[in-house]
């Protein structure tokens, strides 16, 4: 059963710093990994997806990478702002259509 | 971007009520939308998956009579919560997937619903 795991569950930072989080999954067959940000009390906004054939992908201050044979995935968040303050999912897809989501980070970017 | 519309954003009801929960991709079809539940300071869990003009498959500890799940048309599926008690309290978000396949799934803003 695939478990996925991100640690810490909160962060809290000045703004400026660059930033790394985390994702650890159990299972190394996966078809992609997507990381997700979810502002409080709203759902999920897509940041990157990486198939699993792919090293990493960047979206502007963002950068994600893939290690599929030990299980990791980072996403590296550049120069923060404030407005980057939200939680943070990770979320792989096996085989099947399902994603497996883990816990999530809080982060807080203070001015 | 790809948009999924999900209504209403919350609901307060009163126990035994049922309530529905409609998702909508606006601008894509899908021929596979996604619900999960997700319980405070928790990460989301699948609930279903709803493939339109077939029946809805279940997760494992998932009431099949409890949540109904209709997928009508490639545009819009419907949760509904039956005889809702407290303990059903949650929030609750869909997902969909665009048909040309390949895309990541979309999500909603997400329903909070309240049983009191």
């Amino acid at each position: 059963k695939q478990e996925v795991t991100q640690i810490p569950a909160a962060l809290s930072v000045p703004e400026g710093e660059n930033l790394v989080l985390n994702c650890s999954f159990t299972d190394s067959a996966i078809y992609n990994l997507q990381w997700f940000r979810q502002d409080p009390g709203k759902g999920l906004t897509s940041l990157l997806l990486i198939q699993s054939s792919q090293r990493e992908q960047t979206s502007g201050r963002l950068n994600a990478s893939l290690d599929k044979s030990s299980g990791r995935s980072t996403l590296y968040i550049a120069a923060s702002q404030p407005g980057d303050s939200a939680t943070y999912l990770c979320a792989v897809r096996g085989g099947s259509e399902k994603l497996v989501f883990g816990k999530g980070m809080k982060l807080t970017v203070n001015p | 971007g790809a948009v999924v519309s999900q209504h209403p954003s919350w609901v307060i009801c009163k126990s035994g009520t049922s309530v529905k929960i409609e998702c909508r991709s606006l601008d894509f079809q899908a021929t596979t939308m996604f619900w999960y539940r997700q319980f405070p300071k928790q990460s989301l869990m699948l609930m279903a998956t709803s493939n339109e003009g077939s029946k809805a498959t279940y997760e494992q500890g998932v009431e099949k009579d409890k949540f109904l799940i209709n997928h009508a048309s490639l545009t819009l599926s419907t949760l509904t919560v039956t005889s809702a008690h407290p303990e059903d309290s949650s929030f609750y978000i869909c997902s969909a997937r665009d048909a040309t396949g390949g895309q990541p799934q979309h999500f909603g803003d997400g329903t909070r619903l309240s049983i009191l």
